[in-house]
């Protein structure tokens, strides 16, 4: 079963564009969560996507947002970047939402520059 | 407030004896489950160990093992016969289930280092 794939691997944007990073979870997973990690912050909590639908987000500004097509597959957005957004990114898959031993499979990461 | 603190930034052993890496964390939730995931170079998440929070049990995994005190809100890791794959950081971890959806919140990390 493949794991979970994140595309692209590596980015560097200019600050004021945006980026859109594709999350591509392990089959018949069906909820997708997304994390920050930052050297300063650590790993934060973006949102999480269940049924193409998003379940809660986490202290970040609009300018983060996120989808989840009918396969699953997620994709989140960060548009007027700043240097600030510069981060790994890291999408994380599992089977069942519901119960909280129910293991998360993360993915290899995007990391983000912003110049 | 949900918060995880791993008070060691970094951590140092010997090839084949024992480490620990401490973890306090604060929730007011009663639902939970507890994981330590190792982050190696490669920075993808791999899953260690996981305890459940009504279990006082502790979880074991071949040479990792957990000291889970919940009254202390406190989930330690031990690392028996440590191997130079164990190098990587360790992150602390609970998982709730907030206002219908799932939550990993973590700790800061370990970086752990191996010395041959």
């Amino acid at each position: 079963k493949a794991g979970v794939t994140q595309t692209p691997r590596y980015l560097i944007k200019t600050r004021g564009q945006q980026v859109t990073l594709s999350c591509s979870p392990i089959s018949g997973h069906r909820s997708v969560s997304w994390y920050q990690q930052t050297p300063g912050q650590g790993l934060q909590f973006l949102f999480e996507y269940f049924s193409e639908t998003q379940r809660n987000k986490g202290n970040f500004p609009g300018r983060f947002s996120g989808r989840q097509f009918s396969n699953s597959r997620s994709e989140m957005n960060v548009s007027t970047l700043e240097l600030g957004d510069s981060a790994l990114y890291l999408c994380a898959s599992s089977q069942d939402r519901y119960k909280t031993d129910t293991e998360a499979f993360f993915g290899q990461g995007t990391r983000l520059t912003v110049v | 407030a949900q918060t995880v603190t791993q008070s060691q930034p970094e951590m140092s052993v010997q090839e084949a004896e024992t480490v620990t890496l401490s973890c306090t964390y604060d929730t007011s939730e009663s639902d939970y489950y507890l994981f330590w995931y190792k982050q190696p170079p490669s920075r993808q998440m791999i899953l260690v160990i996981r305890q459940e929070a009504y279990k006082q049990q502790n979880a074991t995994e071949n040479r990792f093992s957990v000291n889970f005190q919940k009254a202390a809100k406190s989930f330690s890791l031990k690392i028996s016969d440590s191997q130079l794959g164990d190098a990587a950081m360790y992150f602390c971890a609970y998982r709730i289930l907030i206002q219908g959806a799932q939550k990993l919140v973590f700790g800061q990390g370990t970086r752990l280092t191996i010395n041959p």
